[in-house]
Parts: C-alpha cells; sequence; structure tokens
C-alpha cells in the first residue's frame, strides 16, 4: 500500500518569495505522482503530475516538481508566489497498475501568501 | 470549460436518515469516482465506477454506501443510514479514460448531528 506525507501543515510565505512544499512518499511499486490543489470553496484541480521521462515536471500557475526516486520524494516549487496562490496544496500517487483510478493523498499543505 | 457539478453542496441530515449526493461528470467521460476528506484529514478514496459497475472500492466503502448512474448523465452516492463519523466533504470526480486526468467537482459538505 502506498502512502504521503507532507510534513508541513502550514507555509507562510511573503509575495515574490520562493517557495517549496515538501512531498515524501512511500510504496512498494512503482508510481505515478500528482499535485492537486484547492482554492476555497472550490473543488481539487491538478497542478502537474509525473508518469514517467523527466524528472523536472512543470505545471500550471508557474509551479514545477521534481522527482526524486532515491528518495522518494516529489517536491513542489514556485520561484516567485503570488497572493492568488494561497490555497491548500495536495500531494497524491497512484500505483502505475491502476493508473489514475485509485489516488493516495496527503494531509495538504495550505500555502498562505502575504503581501 | 467543462466541469463535473456537484450537488447539495452542503447537506445537514440527522443520524440514521439516508442521504443522496449527486454529481453531473463531465458528458464525454467514462470513468467515475467518489472521494471524501473527513475535516482535517487526508482526502480518501471511496469508489471507481466504469460501464455500471464497481470496478474498485475501500474499505470506507461498506454496505451503508451504494452507488448508481441511474440516467446516464447523473452519478450518485447513496448512504443508507447515515453515522455521525460520515460527516465530510464529498468529492466526485470524473475521467476520460482510466489513465486520464480526473476533474473534481466542488464537493457536497455532509453534516450528521
Amino acid at each position: 500500500a502506498q502512502s504521503v506525507t507532507q510534513l508541513d501543515s502550514q507555509v507562510p510565505v511573503f509575495e515574490e518569495a520562493p517557495v517549496e512544499l515538501r512531498c515524501n512518499y512511500s510504496s512498494s511499486v512503482s508510481v505515478y505522482l500528482f499535485w492537486y490543489v484547492q482554492y476555497p470553496n472550490q473543488g481539487l484541480q491538478l497542478l502537474l503530475k509525473y508518469l514517467s521521462g523527466s524528472t523536472l515536471v512543470k505545471g500550471i500557475n508557474g509551479f514545477e516538481a521534481e522527482f526524486n526516486k532515491s528518495q522518494t520524494s516529489f517536491h513542489l516549487r514556485k520561484p516567485s508566489v503570488h497572493i492568488s496562490d494561497t490555497a491548500e496544496y495536495f500531494c497524491a500517487v497512484s500505483e502505475t497498475n491502476t493508473g489514475f483510478q485509485k489516488l493516495v493523498f496527503g494531509t495538504g499543505t495550505r500555502l498562505l501568501v502575504s503581501p | 470549460e467543462p466541469e463535473v457539478t456537484q450537488t447539495p453542496s452542503h447537506q445537514v441530515t440527522q443520524m440514521g436518515q439516508e442521504v443522496i449526493l449527486r454529481c453531473v461528470p463531465i458528458s464525454n467521460h467514462l470513468y467515475f469516482y467518489w472521494y471524501r476528506q473527513i475535516l482535517g484529514q487526508k482526502v480518501e478514496f471511496l469508489v471507481s465506477f466504469y460501464n455500471n459497475e464497481i470496478s474498485e472500492k475501500s474499505e470506507i466503502f461498506d454496505d451503508q454506501f451504494s452507488v448508481e448512474r441511474p440516467d446516464g448523465s447523473n452519478f450518485t452516492l447513496k448512504i443508507r443510514s447515515t453515522k455521525l463519523e460520515d460527516s465530510a466533504m464529498y468529492f466526485c470526480a470524473s475521467s476520460e479514460v482510466s489513465a486520464g486526468e480526473l476533474f473534481f467537482g466542488e464537493g457536497s459538505r455532509l453534516t450528521v448531528l
């Protein structure tokens, strides 16, 4: 069974500063990796995903993440955040043999961007 | 842009009552899912549904839960006799193919008193 750990429940940052949201996973099989964002009163929106190939993946809104197999990590980064990036961010994994069907989520990290 | 819509956005019910949460997936999608998030906890997979049958379900999805696609557009989650611990945000999602991106709805908040 897989599990996902997001150690930071909340990350405060000033506008235009860089940010990294950490995600570590555990799995005995190969996985797909995802980051979702949830803005207040909205559903989960896919930011980016790693399926195979290049370990650096770029997503929407200027976010990127790097898959590190040896460290079982998939940290999310943005070089310069905006106030509008304030949201809850969820890391998720799924086994490659089940595709996207069964996602296992982390507990989420709330990104708070202040002026 | 096509989206997954869920109703109601919030439902309050008494313990033991039946609840039906409704979802309209994106029209050309074939795979449907329910996830839930208890306040302060992780988003958890409940069930996936394809070709009018459940393709996978979690341990949470016991006999009190059922899903249905009654009319080719709606996808419903029924909880037969709600318990306090069923209070959560329930998310519906759909995808075009089994390995496709999941599109989530905004969620239905269920409060069981």
